[in-house]
């Protein structure tokens, strides 16, 4: 089945330190592939996304990921974490069937 | 400039009540979505609609309804609330097919508990 993993279910940084949040994806065929993120009681915002036009994504709020084909990864990272980025972090993919599936996430804790 | 707007926010009930769950969106987007959040599974898709009076399963549909008969609204229905229900439920829309080029824009969700 197609789907994605997400490696670490908790990740804790350093504040001003590397955030990398790490998904990898399940198929032969290079998939669209996207972040969202989860902030405390809110629903889901989209971070960034693959489309298939550009291996390195720039999204919101300084993070980027990069789709590596032979690592099957898109892992998420951003230069210098915030406190304000403590979150919950989804990795998902678009599946044939044209629906989004969803990673476990990955909540990310900012130490000050 | 609502957006997407989810209600009840929170909700208790008891096991075998009927509930139903509002979402409502502003944009006139054709694509809506009802998600469930639990630990340890991520987000899963309940069912979809691509339009109004157009629904489909999605992941996880058993015991669990849906209608549109208006674009901006997608209801879910829990016919015979279970334990199992518990969960925090995610409404979404995007404007066509759920991923390509567009964005899924989320509700803040409902927290709904069955006791």
């Amino acid at each position: 089945a197609q789907s994605v993993t997400q490696l670490g279910s908790h990740v804790s940084v350093s504040e001003g330190a590397l955030v990398l949040l790490r998904c990898n994806y399940s198929s032969s065929v290079p998939p669209y592939l996207f972040w969202y993120v989860q902030y405390p009681n809110q629903g889901l915002q989209l971070l960034l996304k693959y489309t298939s036009a550009a291996t390195l994504v720039k999204g919101i709020n300084g993070f980027e990921a990069e789709f590596k084909k032979s690592e099957t990864s898109f892992h998420l990272t951003k230069p210098s974490a915030h406190m304000s980025d403590a979150a919950e972090y989804f990795c998902a993919r678009l599946n044939r069937d044209d629906k989004i599936i969803f990673g476990k996430g990955t909540r990310l804790h900012i130490l000050p | 400039d609502a957006g997407i707007t989810q209600s009840p926010r929170y909700k208790i009930t008891e096991t075998g009540r009927q509930v139903t769950l509002m979402c409502h969106q502003t944009w006139s987007h054709s694509y809506m979505f009802w998600y469930r959040q639990d630990l340890g599974h991520g987000l899963r898709l309940i069912y979809y609609s691509a339009a109004a009076d157009i629904t489909d399963k999605g992941e996880v549909p058993d015991g669990y309804v849906v209608s549109r008969s208006k674009t901006e609204n997608f209801p879910l229905t829990l016919e015979s609330a279970t334990r199992s229900q518990t969960s925090v439920y995610f409404c979404a829309s995007s404007e066509s097919s759920a991923g390509r080029t567009d964005t899924q824009y989320f509700g803040p969700g409902t927290r709904l508990t069955v006791l």
